[in-house]
């Protein structure tokens, strides 16, 4: 079935290091890739998708690239900063389009 | 604006009782989505809604699970027969249109235990 895995499980970094998060999804008609920030008891909130149509995006500190042919893409936030730790889950859009898959999500933590 | 909001935000009910959980989107907002997280889990799709109707209902996990949105605004999910085994945080999420690439915008969900 549809799946995204999410790598690594567990990220560590000091202030100011960069952080760097990798998913990969099974479904190449998947369009749509999102990532979400969520905090301890609080909801995801959106930091920064993609489309297929493109193959890098960035806002500020945080960057996705995207790879179709290899199907996966990453997260990259520079100069991290202790605000930067919570949990961060990618995403891809279902076969039909009609929901988002989800991976197990990557615990950041940024110690100053 | 309103973000998207749900109630109650917390839940207990005793095992083999009914519970409705509520979701009020975005004002305007055509598209809205149900799923559910377990503890040190990414979000899993139950249910899409495209203004009324159902439009991919494939993620509801079995017959005791049903939701409705008659009026394609606000929507109740509703369990019957409540299991230890459906404690989770219930997330509903909305979206603009009609394309699969719309930013979806989460509630702060519903955290139901099941005693």
């Amino acid at each position: 079935g549809e799946n995204v895995e999410q790598h690594p499980s567990t990220l560590s970094v000091q202030e100011g290091d960069s952080a760097v998060i990798k998913c990969t999804y099974s479904d190449s008609a998947s369009n749509y890739f999102p990532w979400y920030k969520q905090e301890l008891g609080k909801r995801p909130q959106l930091i920064i998708d993609i489309r297929s149509n493109v193959g890098e995006k960035k806002d500020q500190r945080i960057a996705v690239t995207l790879n179709k042919t290899a199907k996966h893409f990453s997260l990259h936030i520079t100069e991290t900063q202790p605000e930067d730790s919570a949990v961060y889950f990618c995403a891809a859009t279902n076969q039909a389009g009609t929901a988002l898959i989800f991976g197990k999500g990557t615990t950041l933590s940024v110690s100053s | 604006g309103a973000g998207v909001s749900q109630t109650p935000s917390n839940k207990v009910t005793e095992k083999g009782k009914y519970v409705e959980l509520r979701c009020d989107p975005i004002s305007g907002h055509t598209a809205l989505y149900w799923y559910r997280q377990s503890l040190g889990q990414g979000p899993e799709f139950l249910i899409y809604f495209q203004g009324t109707g159902a439009a991919d209902d494939s993620g509801l996990p079995n017959d005791r699970f049903f939701a409705v949105r008659p009026e394609g605004s606000v929507s109740t999910l509703k369990i019957q027969r409540t299991e230890r085994g459906d404690s989770a945080v219930y997330l509903c999420a909305s979206s603009p249109g009609w394309g699969s690439t719309d930013t979806q915008y989460f509630g702060p969900g519903t955290r139901l235990t099941v005693l």
